[in-house]
């Protein structure tokens, strides 16, 4: 599986968008981008994925650059309850099945 | 659907002790993975099972970590001889076959005295 960069800590405003970016140079063709959260005391929560077109759903939206060496996973009006540690992965589809966290991004979203 | 549970929520023993966890995924998930977690860090793999095989260990996994899943529903994971380095969140997460999207449950946190 390909890795990710992703920036160690990031403030947002409440009501704010936040958005939050990884960069996965090495992403290969048939490797989709995941994105979960983990809020304190929990397991983690899975947000969204995607392969190369950008994806919408009730909690988020992700948007994968047109090489695909990068995402921004954007949570349009940010609440208090979405302070968490946001990791991004890339993991393909066949052979080896584990999905492998690195350390995420801290948000922290201030009132 | 009743999520992922894990038992016990929290554990606490002596060095040297044996301890087991337990898993039950979500009923028709055919995936079932194990992590750990240390403070500050993200989920480290540990092992997965499709249905009741085990299909991949972690190197990271020592001969003191056995897990386990009878009759492919829920599984088992044993720690033997607890070192104060075992202390961790260790997490279940289980998923259906092709959906790769994983489901978590809330941990069993081990602290080993």
């Amino acid at each position: 599986d390909a890795k990710t960069t992703q920036p160690t800590s990031m403030d947002c405003a409440e009501g704010r968008a936040a958005n939050l970016p990884c960069n996965h140079s090495t992403i290969s063709g048939n490797e989709y981008v995941y994105w979960y959260r983990q809020i304190h005391s929990q397991g983690p929560q899975y947000i969204i994925h995607g392969l190369k077109n950008n994806e919408t759903n009730e909690m988020a939206s992700l948007i994968i650059t047109e090489d695909r060496k990068s995402s921004t996973l954007i949570l349009p009006h940010a609440t208090l309850r979405d302070t968490a540690v946001y990791y991004c992965i890339v993991r393909g589809n066949t052979g080896g099945f584990k999905t492998i966290f690195g350390a995420g991004t801290r948000l922290f979203v201030k009132a | 659907d009743t999520g992922v549970s894990q038992d016990p929520r929290h554990k606490i023993t002596k060095r040297g002790q044996n301890v087991t966890f337990r898993c039950d995924p979500i009923s028709e998930h055919n995936r079932l993975y194990w992590y750990r977690q240390t403070l500050g860090q993200g989920p480290e793999f540990l092992t997965y099972f499709q249905n009741e095989a085990q299909l991949e260990k972690s190197r990271l996994l020592s001969d003191r970590f056995s897990a386990e899943r009878p009759k492919g529903s829920f599984s088992t994971l044993e720690i033997q001889r607890t070192e104060q380095g075992d202390s961790a969140m260790y997490l279940c997460a289980s998923s259906l076959v092709p959906n790769e999207k994983l489901f978590f449950g809330s941990g069993t946190q081990l602290s080993v005295l």
